[in-house]
């Protein structure tokens, strides 16, 4: 059973396309997080949301949009892609009452 | 501004040794922090806590120290195997206003155990 599930695994794309990825996780928790992991594997936080709720907002472009349809899923959705949205895109998620976070295998963007 | 440092080059260590990672860390004051291991095309998987207020952890072969004065962790992996070969990534931690908790990542000291 995969705890926390990303699709897709491999995205490939134009410059100036929208695309999403989506993570489900079937931990029961009620916080989940997207961070963006650069070719240098610096692993930074964008998003976080608790309940449904966005807590968490770092300094991310416009183009960059959550959404949290129920606490099980997180989407990313990503306007006019740019080269340096490049990256491998990770989802996570932990309870509120703990501090462990559960990471999922990734979503590796590659923008041409 | 924050800044977490880890051993910046490659750690390569013979077989049976024991390895150890720092991770140092400056204007930051983290209620906890956490070590994860990473694997080529792999997710982060989480290690150890260890709290502002505790010294030392054990699991297993692992330990982590935390130095809140020096403003450093030690993690150590004793009698090391081939197995343990990953990227180890430090994150400091506080709780966050509203639920949830924000870790900020550290570099990674990618480890290297040789037979």
């Amino acid at each position: 059973d995969t705890a926390v599930s990303q699709t897709p695994k491999y995205l490939v794309t134009q410059m100036g396309n929208d695309k999403s990825i989506k993570c489900e996780q079937n931990l029961g928790h009620d916080t989940m997080y997207w961070y963006k992991q650069d070719s240098k594997k610096f692993l930074k936080i964008m998003f976080s949301y608790n309940n449904k709720e966005l807590i968490i907002n770092e300094t991310v472009p416009n183009r960059f949009s959550p959404k949290s349809p129920d606490k099980a899923h997180l989407n990313l959705h990503i306007n006019s892609l740019e080269l340096g949205d490049s990256a491998v895109y990770f989802c996570a998620s932990s309870s509120s009452s703990a501090k462990t976070q559960y990471f999922g295998p990734g979503t590796r963007l590659l923008v041409l | 501004s924050q800044k977490i440092e880890q051993n910046s080059e490659a750690l390569n260590i013979q077989e049976g040794k024991t390895a150890t990672l720092t991770c140092n860390y400056t204007n930051y004051s983290p209620a906890y922090l956490q070590w994860y291991r990473q694997d080529p095309g792999r997710g982060p998987v989480f290690l150890l806590l260890i709290r502002e207020n505790e010294k030392e952890k054990r699991k297993e072969r692992l330990k982590v120290t935390f130095d809140t004065t020096l403003k450093q962790s030690l993690f150590h992996i004793t009698a090391s195997q081939p197995a343990d070969s990953a990227t180890y990534l430090c994150a400091l931690g506080g709780d966050f206003t509203g639920g949830g908790n924000k870790l900020t990542f550290g570099t990674g000291t990618q480890l290297k155990v040789e037979l």
